[in-house]
């Protein structure tokens, strides 16, 4: 099975800007691998930020964003708010959308 | 308002069986396909199964096929996971989600599950 890639901890400051990387072991992240972005704070449920590599849903804030880098995927957020200080994960299919592998999650600072 | 509520959880023992439950409501749950994550304490994201309309197509991950089962009913707006054989490594928080505009769109609040002796 497929490993997928994230850093484990990263620091923003507030107002600053911040990009979250998730790479797959089998090689470059595609839209062929339909990259997913969640967000979960401290005892909460797990929320979408975005689906398909950039796409979002109506409850995405405007300040997040998702797109490839440098043959990753990669989350960017614009403009760290306090409320933004979460866990981050992402998750790829690399079998056409039917099995999803998530990634270990990347624990967000707004410091 | 989309609202997916989990139960069933609880306390079992290595190689027993729970059956967990997800009603929904607030979205017409015949047309949208379901998944099944979970998160052991402390840990990460792990995605369980997904199910497809009617319940013709099913995936699960390599851990968990042939000892649990992804279902639904339709008529009940109900989503199931048998869990049977079940492992300590099972232990986890048990979240239903749906798909609309891709998987996992809406979460529930999951169910703990813990499998010790």
């Amino acid at each position: 099975q497929a490993v997928v890639t994230q850093e484990p901890s990263l620091t923003v400051s507030p107002g600053g800007t911040v990009t979250l990387t998730c790479g797959s072991s089998t090689g470059t992240v595609t839209s062929g691998h339909y990259p997913y972005w969640f967000q979960q704070r401290p005892g909460q449920a797990p929320r979408t930020l975005i689906y398909d590599t950039r796409n979002k849903h109506s409850w995405t804030p405007a300040r997040f964003s998702g797109s490839l880098l440098g043959g990753k995927a990669a989350l960017t957020l614009s403009g760290a708010q306090p409320e933004d200080e979460a866990d981050y994960y992402c998750c790829l299919s690399h079998s056409g959308a039917r099995d999803w592998v998530f990634g270990g999650g990347t624990k967000l600072t707004v410091l | 308002e989309v609202q997916l509520v989990e139960s069933g959880g609880g306390q079992v023992q290595p190689g027993g069986s729970l059956r967990l439950s997800c009603v929904a409501s607030g979205f017409t749950f015949s047309h949208s396909w379901m998944s099944w994550v979970r998160q052991a304490p402390g840990k990460g994201l792990e995605w369980v199964a997904n199910i497809r309309l009617d319940g013709r197509d099913r995936d699960y991950l390599d851990s968990v096929k042939g000892r649990f089962t992804i279902s639904r009913d339709d008529a009940k707006n109900s989503l199931y996971l048998q869990m049977n054989s079940l492992r300590v490594e099972d232990t986890a928080v048990y979240y239903c989600a749906r798909a609309a505009d891709g998987w996992f769109a809406d979460w529930g609040q999951g169910t703990l599950v813990t499998v010790s002796s």
